[in-house]
């Protein structure tokens, strides 16, 4: 069974501050990651696709790291605002079956005014 | 900008009867997808498909399930003889994934209460 894990499950973080957090894979068999922001009534939109090892992405204050060697991934998010409070999944592709796409828990971010 | 789009939004149905989830998936994409969230937890994977024909499916998806193309726009999710633990939000994706890395594109979702 593939695992794709997601820590913390929740976080609530004052307006200003920066956060991040993880998304940890198989690393044997790894093709891409998908990081979607999925906000409160609608659908996930995709934030970043990443497939190098040592990949960085980066879109306005939110960033992403990927590390697939040792099989996580960070996303990060600098000065915190209200309309970043969303959750955020990360997607798995493997080699093997590179049209399953799985999805982990998700991280829950509250943004505190 | 294209979108993916779910019919209906709420569907309530009593346990035993079939529903049909439709999906129009945006028109130049290749792969399209199922997955449902129970309340409470992670979006499981159900089923991909690709050129007409399933290419993945996870063991959620038995045989109470199926996915059909019938028309060239619309995308199903047939559910025969629902069961209470399939009161879910389903959503359906679609990608582009000529290169497989390309990302889903997500409906708003069909939340389904069985009673």
């Amino acid at each position: 069974i593939l695992n794709v894990e997601q820590s913390p499950q929740s976080l609530h973080v004052q307006e200003g501050d920066s956060t991040n957090f993880t998304c940890s894979f198989p690393s044997s068999n790894f093709y891409a990651l998908h990081w979607y922001r999925w906000e409160t009534a609608k659908s996930p939109e995709a934030l970043f696709v990443m497939t190098l090892n040592g990949d960085e992405k980066k879109k306005g204050r939110i960033s992403a790291t990927l590390n697939t060697k040792e099989g996580y991934s960070y996303l990060y998010i600098k000065g915190s605002q209200p309309e970043d409070s969303a959750t955020y999944l990360c997607a798995f592709i493997g080699h093997s079956s590179a049209s399953k796409i799985i999805f982990g828990s998700g991280t829950r971010l509250s943004i505190r005014p | 900008e294209p979108e993916v789009t779910q019919t209906p939004s709420h569907q309530v149905t009593q346990m035993g009867q079939e529903v049909i989830l439709r999906c129009v998936p945006i028109s130049n994409h290749l792969y399209f997808y199922w997955y449902r969230q129970i309340l409470g937890q992670k979006v499981e994977f159900l089923v991909s498909f690709y050129n007409n024909e399933i290419s993945e499916k996870s063991e959620i998806f038995d045989d109470q399930f199926s996915v059909e193309r019938p028309d060239g726009s619309n995308f199903t999710l047939k559910i025969r003889s629902t069961k209470l633990e399939d009161s879910a939000m389903y959503f359906c994706a679609s990608r582009y994934g000529q290169d497989n890395i390309s990302p889903l594109h997500f409906g708003n979702g069909t939340r389904l209460t069985v009673t």
